[in-house]
């Protein structure tokens, strides 16, 4: 069965980037589906940040996509996401997801970034 | 971009009750991009249903979910204790891509 663990900074000062890396395990990054990031602020819903495919094909959120950039790593099983000028609004649990048909079928277990001085 | 409304926003049953959640699409979509996710406190979501009324793998035959039109509904047959947690549908749209997500129903033990 799929793994996903998320890693990365818990920590990002603002007008800062957050980066955040996706370890794929049980199963190949390049086995077909799009990988995506999911957010979620404390206490509120989820957001749709992006996906990512084997070939570095992307799609991004309208309402983030100017800050967004998202990578692939075949050798390494893992992809990647990058968000620059963050504010405090960005403050949120971030997920890695793999796609499945039209859904998110399985899930990280998450990893809270926090935007602070 | 298509809005998703769930109702109500908090139900409270107790175990052994039928729960029944709403999802509504602010216009025409297809029941195949529509998905409903379960979220525990301090864990990820976690895929129920999708196609709006294919269980996942290993996933109880008490959930079930179906559509009528622009509305979909999720059901839990008799709640368990671990029923209890917040539920949210989901709905993929294809060009461009995005996925976008109801507000959330929270399910809590009377």
């Amino acid at each position: 069965q799929v793994q996903l663990q998320e890693s990365g900074p818990g920590l990002v000062k603002p007008s800062g980037t957050l980066s955040l890396t996706c370890a794929v395990s049980g199963g190949s990054i390049t086995n077909g589906n799009w990988w995506s990031w999911i957010r979620q602020a404390p206490g509120k819903g989820l957001e749709w940040i992006g996906e990512i495919y084997r070939t570095g094909a992307t799609n991004y959120n309208p309402s983030l996509k100017s800050r967004v950039t998202m990578l692939v790593d075949t050798s390494k099983n893992q992809f990647s996401l990058n968000l620059n000028s963050v504010t405090a609004a960005d403050t949120a649990v971030y997920y890695c997801v793999r796609n499945g048909a039209h859904c998110l079928d399985f899930w990280g277990p998450g990893t809270l970034v926090t935007v602070s001085s | 971009e298509i809005v998703l409304t769930q109702s109500p926003g908090t139900l409270s049953l107790s175990p052994g009750e039928r729960a029944t959640l709403s999802c509504r699409a602010s216009q025409s979509v297809s029941g195949t991009d529509l998905a409903w996710y379960q979220q525990k406190p301090g864990q990820a979501p976690r895929l129920l249903i999708h196609r709006a009324s294919s269980r996942a793998i290993g996933i109880p035959a008490r959930f079930s979910g179906s559509e009528s039109g622009s509305d979909f509904t999720l059901t839990i047959s008799r709640l368990e204790p671990e029923d209890f947690a917040v539920y949210y549908c989901q709905h993929y749209g294809a060009s461009p891509p995005l996925y976008t997500f109801g507000q959330g129903t929270k399910v809590e033990i009377k």
